[in-house]
């Protein structure tokens, strides 16, 4: 599976947005990006994926770069409940079906 | 509607006990997964069901780790001779499919404590 690098942590302050990066230059073409979150004692929750293309639903937006070596979660106005892991993993459309969750970035957000 | 269920939700055991955690997927999933979580790191996949497939078996630490699936419904994950090092939160998720980029909807977790 193609690796991916985030930093381990980020502090973002109460309603302002909030751009979580991630590295993935060894993407290949049929691999999509896909980016969960976890808060404190629960599951992994689905946030947003896409391929090519910038996507937007309700929970956050996901800009990825031209050449795909890089994407940027957005949440557009960060709230106390956004405070989670957030993990970006390369998922690809061949082969196994499993998430390989790295270690994500622990995002702090500041009342 | 119904998200993914899973029990215990907490299981203290002792060393060297057999011991066998549940997962109730969303009705009409067809895939599964077994994910297991150590204090303070990320998940690790353990198992992989779709449909009436073979099982991916691929990350199962040890042969004392199994797992069974009935139909498209419950499955069910086995430790045996469990030992310390298998305490962690133990995750499972279903999908929709397992054949595409449809996202897993993960259950709350079983929280396995070897003493």
């Amino acid at each position: 599976d193609a690796k991916t690098t985030q930093p381990n942590s980020m502090e973002s302050n109460e309603e302002e947005p909030v751009h979580l990066p991630c590295n993935h230059s060894t993407i290949s073409g049929t691999d999509y990006i896909h980016w969960y979150r976890q808060l404190p004692s629960q599951g992994p929750e689905y946030v947003i994926h896409g391929l090519t293309s910038n996507v937007n639903n309700r929970m956050a937006s996901l800009a990825i770069a031209e050449d795909r070596k890089s994407s940027t979660l957005i949440l557009h106005r960060a709230t106390l409940r956004d405070a989670a892991v957030y993990y970006c993993i390369l998922r690809s459309l061949q082969g196994a079906q499993k998430l390989v969750f790295g270690q994500g970035t622990r995002l702090t957000i500041n009342p | 509607g119904a998200g993914v269920s899973q029990s215990p939700s907490n299981k203290v055991t002792e060393k060297g006990k057999d011991v066998e955690l549940r997962c109730d997927p969303i009705s009409g999933h067809t895939a599964l997964y077994w994910y297991r979580q150590r204090l303070g790191q990320g998940l690790e996949f353990l198992i992989y069901f779709q449909g009436n497939s073979a099982p991916d078996k691929s990350g199962l630490p040890s042969d004392r780790f199994s797992a069974e699936r009935t139909g498209e419904s419950v499955s069910t994950l086995t430790i045996q001779r469990t030992q310390q090092e298998d305490s962690a939160v133990y995750l499972c998720a279903s999908s929709v499919n397992g054949q595409g980029p449809y996202e897993q909807y993960f259950g709350p977790g079983t929280r396995l404590t070897v003493t």
